[in-house]
């Protein structure tokens, strides 16, 4: 079994839309929950990030992490054409001290 | 955050030759990561370069394929040494502990070196 878990997609929705991705993990030390969005040909940035469980908003962006069934989703509202792009969610723990990424869901999002 | 640029950001080799890809950071860092991204794959670690020390590699990455040098705390170099077709992959360096120690939650990326093997 992985240690994390990401449907890759691809995801395609009208501009607007409310988008959900998920991700499922099995290691209960994870700590830390991060999301990276991944435009064609560059390298991941860091959207947000997340420490234990709970919810977190920034602007159009939600991120909820559900520690009892190791479950984390990122929501975008009103999502944007220029959201196109690979999602990947990531976590980590101090004890484990190296990130593990999902396999990312690629997202477009058509005007 | 901390900007990291790569080189070279794209390269076509043959198989058998070796390539070095350098990562640096317009600030000090304190850890540094080297990971692979093939198509339609999960970002793979293959190894974290601290400065002073040998770099420590993941399961199924081994030194003598993979050299790493880490001369300072803004730099560090991936070699893929003897390549074969099976190393075409996007190699991406990350920082860690732009504050001068560890972040677990801010960790950078650079924009990648996409190597394709004939």
């Amino acid at each position: 079994q992985k240690e994390v878990e990401q449907d890759p997609g691809p995801l395609s929705v009208p501009e607007g839309a409310i988008v959900s991705l998920n991700c499922t993990y099995s290691n209960s030390a994870f700590q830390y929950f991060m999301w990276y969005r991944q435009y064609s040909r560059k390298g991941p940035e860091l959207l947000m990030y997340t420490y234990s469980s709970g919810n977190k908003e920034d602007g159009r962006f939600t991120a909820q992490v559900d520690k009892s069934s190791k479950y984390i989703s990122l929501f975008i509202r009103d999502s944007q054409p220029s959201d196109s792009a690979t999602y990947l969610c990531a976590m980590i723990s101090s004890t484990l001290g190296r990130l593990y990424f999902g396999r990312g869901t690629q997202l477009t999002v058509w005007p | 955050s901390a900007v990291i640029s790569q080189k070279p950001s794209r390269d076509i080799c043959q198989r058998g030759t070796s390539l070095t890809i350098q990562c640096q950071v317009d600030s000090q860092v304190t850890m540094m990561f080297w990971y692979r991204q093939q198509p339609g794959q999960s970002l793979t670690l293959i190894a974290t370069a601290n400065q002073g020390s040998e770099a420590t590699y993941e399961s199924g990455f081994v030194i003598d394929k993979f050299p790493i040098s880490r001369p300072n705390l803004t730099f560090s170099t991936l070699t893929v040494s003897n390549m074969s077709p099976e190393d075409s992959s996007i190699y991406l360096c990350s920082v860690e502990g732009t504050s001068g120690r560890p972040s677990y939650n801010e960790q950078f990326f650079g924009p990648g070196t996409r190597l394709t093997v004939l």
